[in-house]
């Protein structure tokens, strides 16, 4: 069984420009969460969902950050426009019951120059 | 909000000894979940805690969780060179993550 997908794995941008960051989770699990993990602040939630629908997007650092979930199967964040200090590793983590035992993607490392 | 306080930090051990790090809360948790990150890649789910007082093992790792449940601990027996990495723990309400425990062995 595939675990959680993210693509792509590096994004290399210049200040400004639009990041989409894409995720797949693990069939048949039905929340969805996305994460930043940086040095200095560690592992932060940004946004989760639960059936599809945004729950909490408390941990979205600002109007710039924006995440959907069209279908059981994908979800993208999207960071426009983007900023140097939005530069970290982006995970997205699936999991069968909310909040338990989440499965990580391998994650997004985004250097915005 | 919630706060997890992981300890220690850092560890830089010798192959084969004994690891021991722990978890504390500002408030009461019904689940403790330990997971592991390699450089590069996510954290990985390594054992998951339901019950307080519960004891549970995988392979060499052994996790408590407090009877406080407002804490939790993992051991990991006699050291190998893979076991390196960062160790968090994690509650539930979001599943807040502690900063982690960054573990190296030395051969």
């Amino acid at each position: 069984d595939a675990g959680v997908i993210q693509s792509p794995r590096h994004e290399v941008t210049e200040m400004g420009q639009e990041v989409t960051l894409r995720c797949k989770p693990i069939s048949g699990h039905n929340s969805l969460f996305w994460y930043r993990q940086t040095m200095m602040r560690g592992l932060e939630l940004l946004i989760y969902f639960n059936n599809n629908v945004p729950i909490d997007d408390s941990g979205m650092p600002e109007d710039r950050f924006s995440a959907k979930m069209p279908n059981a199967s994908f979800s993208t964040l999207k960071i426009q426009p983007s900023e140097p200090r939005d530069s970290a590793v982006y995970f997205c983590a699936s999991s069968q019951v909310r909040y338990n035992e989440q499965f990580f993607g391998p994650g997004t490392r985004l250097t915005v120059l | 909000g919630q706060q997890l306080n992981q300890s220690p930090q850092s560890m830089f051990i010798q192959e084969g000894e004994d690891v021991s790090m722990n978890c504390t809360s500002s408030s009461i948790f019904n689940t403790w979940l330990w997971y592991k990150q390699d450089p590069g890649e996510g954290p990985v789910l390594l054992i998951a805690l339901y019950k307080a007082g519960e004891l549970t093992s995988n392979g060499r790792l052994t996790a408590q969780f407090g009877i406080t449940r407002k804490d939790s601990f993992l051991n990991i027996s006699a050291s190998i060179p893979s076991d390196v990495g960062i160790y968090f723990c994690a509650g539930p309400g979001k599943l807040i993550f502690g900063q982690g425990t960054t573990l190296q062995v030395k051969p």
